[in-house]
């Protein structure tokens, strides 16, 4: 399995400002996955990033709201811009494993964001 | 409608008894089903991975899966307080490449 790890853990930002969180992964993976879980809801996928590539972003969720960069097969950064309270959530990323299997996903601890 | 309804609980049970849980999808073209457990301020953890109907059983798991009716159950034999946590369905297609859809997640709280 793979291990994950994620900065910040936890962030409280004004309304407006920008915070980009980091997905740090300790193999080399070609799929990253960014997934989104506010309060009382469903994991919600917001984007796949692939190296080398521009990420491919679900609906409802477009590249200006969310920037994602994937410099190589090991780390990915996603920023939530122009924060406002409806963006409080835990963002996760995940990975699936290196055999291959892409719905056997392997998540990070999560990002806990609180906009006030 | 959402593609995969879970009911959130709280669920709780004594030790030592059976936990069943359940989630039902209205998308036919669901072909893997996965049960996470998530610790509270943890991530997701995969607990039980099947792509075909009929039981799977690892441990203490059992993973169940109907197509015919839509409807998959995960069933935990001899619950301890460590099984308490937020179980999660997740389905993908055949060609989804790992885009996954969740349930809302179940609370499960095991009193000793």
């Amino acid at each position: 399995s793979a291990v994950i790890s994620q900065k910040p853990s936890r962030d409280i930002c004004q309304r407006g400002t920008s915070l980009t969180i980091q997905c740090q992964v300790d193999s080399q993976v070609t799929m990253m996955f960014w997934y989104r879980q506010q309060p009382g809801q469903s994991l919600t996928l917001i984007a796949t990033a692939n190296q080398g590539s521009e990420a491919t972003y679900e609906s409802g969720f477009v590249i200006d709201k969310f920037p994602i960069s994937r410099p190589n097969l090991t780390f990915s950064t996603l920023t939530v811009s122009n924060m406002s309270p409806e963006d409080s959530s835990i963002y996760l990323c995940s990975v699936p494993p290196t055999s291959g299997d892409y719905n056997e996903q392997f998540f990070g601890p999560g990002t806990r964001l609180t906009v006030l | 409608q959402k593609e995969v309804e879970q009911d959130p609980g709280p669920l709780s049970v004594p030790e030592g008894a059976i936990v069943s849980l359940n989630c039902t999808y209205s998308n036919s073209a669901f072909q893997y089903f996965m049960w996470y457990r998530q610790y509270s301020r943890k991530g997701p953890e995969l607990l039980m991975y099947t792509y075909s109907s009929g039981n799977k059983e690892d441990g203490r798991f059992t993973a169940q899966v109907d197509k015919s009716s839509k409807y998959i159950s995960l069933f935990i034999r001899d619950s301890q307080p460590s099984d308490s946590a937020t179980y999660l369905c997740a389905m993908g297609q055949a060609d989804s490449w790992g885009k996954l859809q969740f349930g809302a997640g179940t609370q499960v709280v095991v009193t000793p």
